[in-house]
C-alpha cells in the first residue's frame, strides 16, 4: 500500500534562516505531489505541485521554492524565512483524482 | 472562477445527534467531489468521494455524502455524532485528473456532552 513520510513534524526557525521541508512517497511510481500551508480560518492554500521530476508549478509568488529531485521525493525550501512563513504545511500525492496527505510540519519562524 | 464555500464556520452538536455540514461549490460543469476530516496538529484523511452515479455516497466513521446537481451541493451528514468526531472538515472539488484539490475553508465541529 501507499504511504506518505513528512518530516519534522514540528520546527521552530529564527527569522532569516533557511528550510527544508521533505516529504516522501511509498509504494507508487509517479504520483502528482503537492505542497499547501495552512493557516487557521483560510483552508488550504496549494504552494506548489509536480507532475514529475524536476517539473514544478509555483500557484503563489513568494519566500518558498520545491524541488523533485526523484519521482517520490518533494522538498520545500526558503533560503531566508520571514515571520509570514509560520504555519502547517502539508504534503500530498495523488494517483489521479484524490489527494492523499502527510501528518504535516508545524512551522513557526521566531 | 471555481470556488468551493462552506458556510459554516464553527458547528456544535450534542452527541448522539444528527450533523449535516454544508458545502457548495462552483463550477460549470460536474466536478469530482470530495469530504476530508482533519482532527487537530494532523494531516488530512478523506471521508469520502463522488465521481458520477449513485448521488448518495458512504464513507468511513458512519458519514455519508449527497450530491446535488440542482444545488451545486455535496453535503455532508452522519445520523448519530460521536465525540471523537469533533474536528475541521473540508469540502474538496477536483475539476480535472491530475489538478490540484480545490478547498473550501473548513468547518469546525466541536461535540458537546
Amino acid at each position: 500500500s501507499q504511504t506518505i513520510h513528512q518530516w519534522p513534524a514540528t520546527l521552530v526557525q529564527p527569522v532569516g534562516s533557511p528550510l527544508s521541508l521533505e516529504c516522501t512517497v511509498e509504494g507508487t511510481s509517479n504520483p502528482n505531489l503537492y505542497w499547501y500551508r495552512q493557516a487557521a480560518g483560510r483552508g488550504l492554500q496549494l504552494l506548489f505541485y509536480s507532475v514529475g521530476i524536476g517539473q514544478i508549478s509555483s500557484e503563489v509568488p513568494q519566500n518558498l521554492s520545491a524541488s523533485r529531485p526523484q519521482d517520490r521525493q518533494f522538498i520545500l525550501s526558503s533560503k531566508k524565512l520571514l515571520l509570514s512563513d509560520s504555519g502547517f504545511y502539508l504534503c500530498a500525492w495523488s494517483p489521479r483524482f484524490e489527494a492523499f496527505f502527510g501528518q504535516g510540519t508545524r512551522l513557526t519562524v521566531v | 472562477a471555481q470556488s468551493v464555500t462552506q458556510p459554516d464556520i464553527h458547528i456544535t452538536v450534542s452527541e448522539g445527534a444528527s450533523l449535516e455540514l454544508r458545502c457548495n461549490y462552483s463550477y460549470g460543469a460536474t466536478p469530482y467531489l470530495f469530504w476530508y476530516v482533519q482532527s487537530p496538529g494532523q494531516g488530512l484523511q478523506l471521508l469520502l468521494k463522488y465521481f458520477s452515479g449513485d448521488t448518495l455516497v458512504q464513507g468511513i466513521k458512519g458519514f455519508e455524502a449527497e450530491f446535488k446537481r440542482s444545488q451545486s451541493s455535496f453535503n455532508l451528514r452522519k445520523p448519530s455524532v460521536h465525540w471523537s468526531d469533533a474536528a475541521e472538515y473540508f469540502c474538496a472539488v477536483g475539476l480535472e485528473a491530475g489538478t490540484a484539490l480545490i478547498f473550501g475553508k473548513g468547518t469546525t465541529l466541536s461535540v458537546s456532552s
